[in-house]
């Protein structure tokens, strides 16, 4: 199973907003509403950010938001914060009954 | 409050072996499936294997047949049997809790380092 397609580095300034897309095929993204988007801090574990396409857990600022299409799904935060600077990781649920999650995204606010 | 805690991790020879441990608390451990993803050094996340509460599994290609994901619903831990280590296992070991109904991860541990080295 290949790891999903992710863009390695996206930056924005404050307040923008900034959108990091995530490709992947018809056995994965295509095939299922199961994409997950996790936040990571640098030495920190992920926290889930979206999941199911476009749900935000309980806590989850609503400047975070999720779409897909076809193949491809996409996770949009506006306003961008300071706090916002992480890596991003896509994830979903295959039709091998197995998970993949994508290569990581860099995200930087200048 | 949702908790887990994995432990177990070191440095191992390769072809070594090595248990890991998560020790879960804050919720009905036998209800949700479990999971194990690991992230070398300064790469990304990878997921590794999967269990049920029941007990039925599933693995990663690049793990089938070395490593073994189970559980003690009595003890609330789930484990993850390492066998033929390689260095290219070398990585922080993260457990998750998988969220019901969707298939998506809401709970991490803080994760164990395991070096395969000679």
């Amino acid at each position: 199973q290949s790891a999903l397609t992710q863009p390695a580095s996206v930056s924005g300034s404050p307040g923008q907003s900034i959108t990091i897309s995530c490709t992947g095929t018809s056995s994965d993204i295509g095939g299922y509403n199961y994409v997950s988007w996790y936040q990571q801090h640098p030495g920190k574990a992920p926290k889930l950010m979206i999941y199911e396409v476009t749900n935000r857990p309980s806590g989850v600022s609503n400047r975070f938001s999720g779409s897909k299409s076809g193949n491809t799904a996409s996770l949009t935060i506006a306003g961008l914060q300071a706090e916002d600077e992480a890596d991003y990781y896509c994830s979903s649920y295959t039709s091998s009954d197995t998970y993949v999650f994508g290569t990581g995204t860099k995200v930087t606010v200048l | 409050e949702v908790q887990l805690l994995e432990s177990g991790g070191g440095l191992v020879q390769p072809g070594g072996s090595l248990r890991l441990s998560c020790a879960a608390s804050g919720f009905t451990f036998s209800n949700y499936a479990m999971t194990w993803v690991r992230q070398a050094p300064g790469k990304g996340l990878e997921w590794v294997s999967l269990i049920s509460g029941s007990g039925s599994n599933t693995y990663a290609d690049s793990v089938k047949g070395r490593f073994t994901i189970s559980r003690d619903n009595s003890k609330n831990t789930l484990y993850l049997q390492m066998n033929s280590l390689r260095a290219e296992d070398t990585a922080v070991y993260y457990c998750a809790k998988r969220s019901t109904p969707g298939p998506n991860f809401d709970y991490w541990g803080q994760g164990t380092l395991v070096t395969v080295s000679s």
